[in-house]
């Protein structure tokens, strides 16, 4: 089978760094995404890992280690807007769907 | 369109009547997705298309769920005798290809709240 976990919620104050984990099993290993969804909202597309080791854009960077079926996602600088739901979401090769992670639940304080 | 826009933003409905729910992708984007979101959880795949055939419809959850797609643009989800478990939210999402070469990145629509009573 196929499977995603990630914590159900994480609280950080506003500035501060937090790591959102993600650990998978899954046949056929593509790569991992990571999507931010706002309450009410669409998921938007946040990154990308397909190979090891840590990718940046911006306040956001997303690492993947595939020796460990393991990744996490990194925000720094938090703003309050952060506070959204984010979800690791697995890309299995020549596929085509998402098998998306039950989503954590990014609470920002000030 | 600028992005994808589904129709309509919100359904209640009766236990046992039909409903349809539409989606338009992003123009030119040959692959288009159906998802499914129940209140705080994650997104359950139901079907894909890659231009107007459906490769994939191992995720929709039974006979009643039915989707087709025309012209490689709109699609319909269609429920037919609905049910209460029905009710969530109903996403779809495009993409330039279906292709597992590289990555193609989903882009969602603001999703159809199903609500059966």
């Amino acid at each position: 089978g196929q499977s995603l976990e990630q914590p159900s919620e994480v609280t950080a104050v506003e500035g501060a760094i937090v790591q959102i984990n993600c650990t998978y099993q899954t046949s056929g290993f593509y790569g991992l995404s990571w999507y931010q969804q706002h309450d009410g909202g669409a998921p938007t597309f946040l990154s990308y890992n397909a190979l090891d080791g840590l990718e940046e854009t911006g306040r956001f960077s997303s690492f993947l280690s595939r020796s460990d079926s393991y990744g996490y996602l990194l925000l720094q600088e938090l703003q309050m807007k952060d506070s959204a739901s984010y979800f690791c979401a697995v890309a299995r090769a020549s596929s085509y769907k998402l098998i998306f992670g039950s989503g954590t639940r990014l609470l920002v304080r000030p | 369109g600028a992005g994808v826009s589904q129709s309509p933003s919100n359904k209640v409905t009766e236990k046992g009547k039909d409903v349809e729910l539409r989606c338009d992708p992003i123009s030119g984007h040959t692959a288009l997705y159906w998802y499914r979101q129940s209140l705080g959880q994650g997104l359950e795949f139901l079907i894909y298309f890659q231009g107007n055939s459906a490769p994939d419809k191992s995720g929709l959850p039974s006979d009643r769920f039915s989707a087709e797609r025309t012209g490689g643009s709109v699609s319909t989800l269609t429920i037919q005798r609905t049910q209460q478990e029905d009710s969530a939210v109903y996403l779809c999402a495009s993409s330039m290809t279906g292709s597992g070469v590289g990555y193609n990145e989903q882009f969602f629509g603001p999703g159809t709240r199903l609500t059966v009573l």
